[in-house]
């Protein structure tokens, strides 16, 4: 099957610090990546579309100068919170999809991140 | 633009009750529709999925019906057990390289 992984699982970081989660696709390689932000008790709101080799697109309110995304390669998409504030804690999952495989996209398990 | 409704919750049930949590959906064009579960601290997992009307996908003894003239995907299960407690979340997509959208999420709990 298609995995996806992400590194760290949780993060714990002091206010004003910067945090960089890792999202990788083990057995496929993902032109696309997405990012998705889960606040407690709440869905998950895409925060941006990662392509590899070119900049991300970022949805409305979500700034692009604080949530850095680089897609380096077809296996491999990173967030880095900026100067994270405690506002920033929540669930970060990552999803890509594998080449032929219709519309499935497969998530990652999430990254925990508590801003102090 | 693209939506998805599912009825939130949460949901409590007696072991071996049946289910239905609702799913309605606001799409262009033919959608894939989709059900994840998500386990107490855990990430999303594909629990079923349907690309086209009136395929049924199936799951661990879950259903769920691609109804296109009623823009429906509900999920149902006839006997759940108290390993089901999550929350399940219904999605669309309509293209591999489109991200998906997500209902609210339903907060299933199975008591013995």
């Amino acid at each position: 099957g298609a995995v996806v992984s992400q590194h760290p699982s949780w993060v714990i970081c002091k206010s004003g610090t910067s945090v960089k989660i890792e999202c990788r696709s083990l057995d496929f390689q993902a032109t696309t990546m997405f990012w998705y932000r889960q606040f407690p008790k709440q869905s998950l709101m895409l925060m941006a579309t990662s392509n590899e080799g070119s900049k991300a697109t970022y949805e409305q309110g979500v700034e692009k100068d604080k949530f850095l995304i680089n897609h380096a390669s077809l296996t491999l998409s990173t967030l880095t919170v900026t100067s994270a504030h405690p506002e920033d804690s929540s669930f970060y999952i990552c999803s890509g999809g594998r080449p032929g495989g219709g519309n499935e996209q497969f998530f990652g398990p999430g990254t925990r991140l508590t801003v102090l | 633009g693209n939506s998805v409704t599912q009825m939130e919750g949460p949901v409590t049930l007696s072991e071996e009750a049946f289910l239905t949590i609702n799913c309605t959906y606001t799409a262009t064009g033919y959608p894939s529709l989709f059900w994840y579960v998500q386990y107490p601290g855990e990430g999303l997992q594909l629990l079923l999925k349907a690309t086209k009307a009136d395929d049924k996908g199936s799951n661990k003894g879950f259903e769920a019906t691609y109804r296109k003239e009623t823009t429906s995907f509900h999920l149902e299960k006839g006997s759940v057990q108290v390993s089901d407690s999550a929350v399940y979340f219904c999605a669309l997509t309509r293209t591999p390289t489109q991200n998906f959208v997500f209902g609210p999420g339903t907060r299933l709990s199975v008591l013995p």
